[in-house]
């Protein structure tokens, strides 16, 4: 299909590690991105990997790419009640025209104390 | 605050109206991006223009333009609204073109009656 997937929803307890997962579609995607929406906000970069890499660490986050699966993945160590919102997967699509970021409908993060 | 000013946060109007939407990207940024968030639709991506040029062209409906200024300010103009066009959009801007490290505004909510 055209759709980049996600789960709708994940919870999970303070501490924990969090795992949010994404199939995208264009194997020519050049950046896949990670994007998170607060209540009320708009969407704040997290943080994107270039095609050519296998996994991106920054800070808490570590970012895996799967090429030939066209799976990508958000770990959150430690993850905190701030962490609660929703995460969006984005995938970066050229066309003639320029290029868009298509994004998935996004999963909803639940932290509990 | 990422920097992308959107105006009117809020606005409600009646079905068969016109409503502009404005957008002033992050100083220095040429690109900016529309994006619609509904519950069914998810995130979709309207239109992008860069330095004044529009560069790729997303689900956009018919009803619904656009246009970016010499001082590089973008504006949305939904015309024949229906109540199916309740949604938030959002802008988003960047330094060159390509989606990496796009940042979006808050969004303007806009409620059809």
């Amino acid at each position: 299909g055209e759709d980049v997937e996600q789960s709708l929803f994940l919870s999970v307890r303070e501490g924990d590690s969090s795992v949010i997962n994404c199939t995208y579609t264009d194997s020519s995607s050049t950046y896949l991105y990670w994007y998170k929406q607060e209540p009320g906000a708009g969407l704040q970069l997290l943080t994107y990997i270039f095609s050519n890499m296998d996994m991106k660490q920054d800070q808490r986050l570590t970012v895996l790419l799967n090429k030939k699966d066209k799976h990508l993945s958000l770990r959150i160590a430690d993850t905190q009640t701030g962490d609660s919102a929703i995460y969006f997967c984005a995938e970066s699509r050229f066309n003639q025209a320029g290029t868009a970021l298509i994004f998935g409908k996004g999963t909803t993060l639940s932290v509990s104390s | 605050d990422s920097g992308v000013t959107q105006t009117p946060k809020h606005l409600i109007t009646a079905t068969g109206q016109r409503v502009t939407l404005r957008c002033s990207p992050r100083s220095g940024d040429l690109s900016v991006y529309w994006y619609q968030q509904s519950l069914d639709q998810g995130l979709q991506f309207l239109i992008q223009y860069y330095n004044g040029e529009e560069r790729a062209k997303g689900n956009i409906l018919e009803r619904f333009s656009a246009q970016q200024f010499p001082d590089l300010h973008s504006e949305l103009n939904l015309s024949s609204l229906e109540l199916g066009d309740s949604a938030l959009y959002f802008c988003a801007s960047s330094v060159v073109n390509s989606n990496t490290e796009a940042f979006f505004g808050q969004g303007t909510r806009l409620t059809v009656v």
